[in-house]
């Protein structure tokens, strides 16, 4: 089966640190993303990991480990607009590259 | 900046009825998908459309589904008998190119309230 999990909710402080953990089992593994999705609106893209290590883009880093099934999204310098949800996503393949979501992470940014 | 487009914005329609679901792709994008959220879950893959067939497709497209380009520009998804579990979002993806090298865009996305 398919599995990816993710803390349903977290609360951070305006201008602080946040990490968001992603672990998956899946029956394939070409790469994760990690998407951005604002209430009532799409998935908008933030990172992708294929290798292990960290990817950093200005305030966004994202980190893989192929041997542990294990991701995270470090977010920097928080603003009150990243409260959203965090969607973690295992693309594995397949035929034509599909994606399979994990629950997502509901961030609030406090001031 | 080129992006996925989907019309309507909102659906209301009665059970048993069909509805389309229209999205139009990145221009130059090959693959094609839909995606559904029903509200407060996860979001959940659908089926993928490459070269004017399916490649995949999940549990949840039954008979009841049908996907189409019926044109070089317009992606379809068709639901033919509403049932008001059908209730959700419905998310349109295109993708460049697979092998992992390139990201799927996803459309705005078409709520979908069946009554």
């Amino acid at each position: 089966g398919q599995n990816i999990d993710q803390p349903t909710e977290m609360t951070a402080t305006e201008g602080a640190i946040v990490q968001i953990n992603c672990t998956y089992q899946t029956s394939g593994f070409n790469g994760l993303f990690w998407y951005q999705q604002h209430a009532g609106e799409a998935p908008t893209f933030l990172s992708y990991n294929v290798l292990d290590g960290l990817e950093e883009k200005g305030r966004f880093s994202s980190f893989l480990s192929r041997s542990k099934g294990y991701s995270y999204l470090l977010l920097k310098e928080l603003q009150m607009k990243d409260s959203a949800s965090y969607l973690c996503a295992v693309y594995y393949g397949g035929s034509q590259g599909n994606l399979i979501f994990g629950k997502g992470t509901k961030l609030s940014v406090k001031p | 900046e080129p992006e996925v487009t989907q019309t309507p914005s909102h659906q209301v329609t009665q059970m048993g009825q069909e509805v389309i679901l229209r999205c139009v792709p990145i221009s130059n994008h090959l693959y094609f998908y839909w995606y559904r959220q029903i509200l407060g879950q996860k979001v959940e893959f659908l089926v993928s459309f490459y070269n004017n067939e399916i490649s995949e497709k999940s549990e949840i497209f039954d008979d009841q589904f049908s996907v189409e380009r019926p044109d070089g520009s317009n992606f379809t998804l068709k639901i033919r008998s509403t049932k008001l579990e059908d209730s959700a979002m419905y998310f349109c993806a295109s993708l460049a190119l697979a092998g992992g090298t390139d990201t799927q865009y996803f459309g705005p996305g078409t709520r979908l309230t069946v009554l």
